[in-house]
């Protein structure tokens, strides 16, 4: 089945404690990015990646690194995470460059920090 | 960069009322425009999108126009129905690299 997973799902963790959300797809989708979604905020864009070992900013990268060392995973790092990165959190990849065509998101990580 | 402002945040219809939730977007060199539905406590999915060179597209009881000139493109729902109730959310293209979303509608039909 074709889909985009992401582990945990939930997490609660406290102030500076590092932690790695994964996301893996099996669609062989060169395009992956991440998103974070607030209330009234609707998705917006941390980093994105058009191919292996490619990745860049999006409108809030601020507290957040990426890699992409292979194709499927897109791994999402908090280094020193903070209350203010409480958040639900999606991954998503699509077949086509720059957001240009269907995005498929994964299930969700909805992450607290205390 | 690309700005996406979307009204109204909250609608309510009664069932088999039409639904229509507006967008605009600042980026004249934006060329596609999905829209996302996302049910309570899933994930977004896409129902619908046009490109820039297409001015209306129907899917069904889905509709989205696109008027290029004004910069707006806009969701139509017809003869909605209690699980049409949902968060909406329009986004466009910026410069091949990301979508940008707007802030979302929620929507409630009513029985």
């Amino acid at each position: 089945e074709a889909q985009v997973t992401q582990n945990p799902r939930y997490l609660i963790t406290v102030t500076g404690k590092k932690l790695t959300v994964t996301c893996s797809q099996n669609m062989n989708h060169e395009y992956m990015s991440w998103y974070r979604q607030d209330p009234g905020l609707g998705l917006r864009q941390i980093y994105y990646s058009m191919n292996v070992e490619v990745t860049d900013k999006g409108d809030v990268p601020e507290g957040y690194k990426v890699s992409r060392k292979e194709k499927r995973n897109f791994p999402l790092i908090l280094e020193s995470p903070s209350p203010n990165q409480t958040s639900l959190y999606f991954c998503a990849s699509s077949m086509t460059q720059g957001g240009a065509g269907t995005q498929y998101f994964g299930p969700g990580t909805r992450l607290t920090v205390l | 960069g690309e700005n996406v402002e979307q009204h109204p945040s909250t609608l309510s219809v009664q069932e088999g009322d039409s639904a229509v939730i507006k967008c605009t977007y600042s980026d004249s060199a934006s060329n596609y425009f999905p829209w996302y539905k996302q049910e309570l406590g899933k994930r977004p999915q896409l129902i619908i999108d046009i490109r820039s060179n297409v001015g209306e597209k129907k899917d069904q009881r889905i509709a989205v126009t696109l008027n290029k000139t004004a910069k707006h493109f806009s969701l139509h729902i017809t003869e909605t129905q209690p699980e049409d109730s949902a968060v909406y959310f329009c986004a466009a293209n910026q410069a091949g690299t990301a979508l940008i979303f707007g802030k979302g509608t929620t929507l409630s039909v009513s029985s």
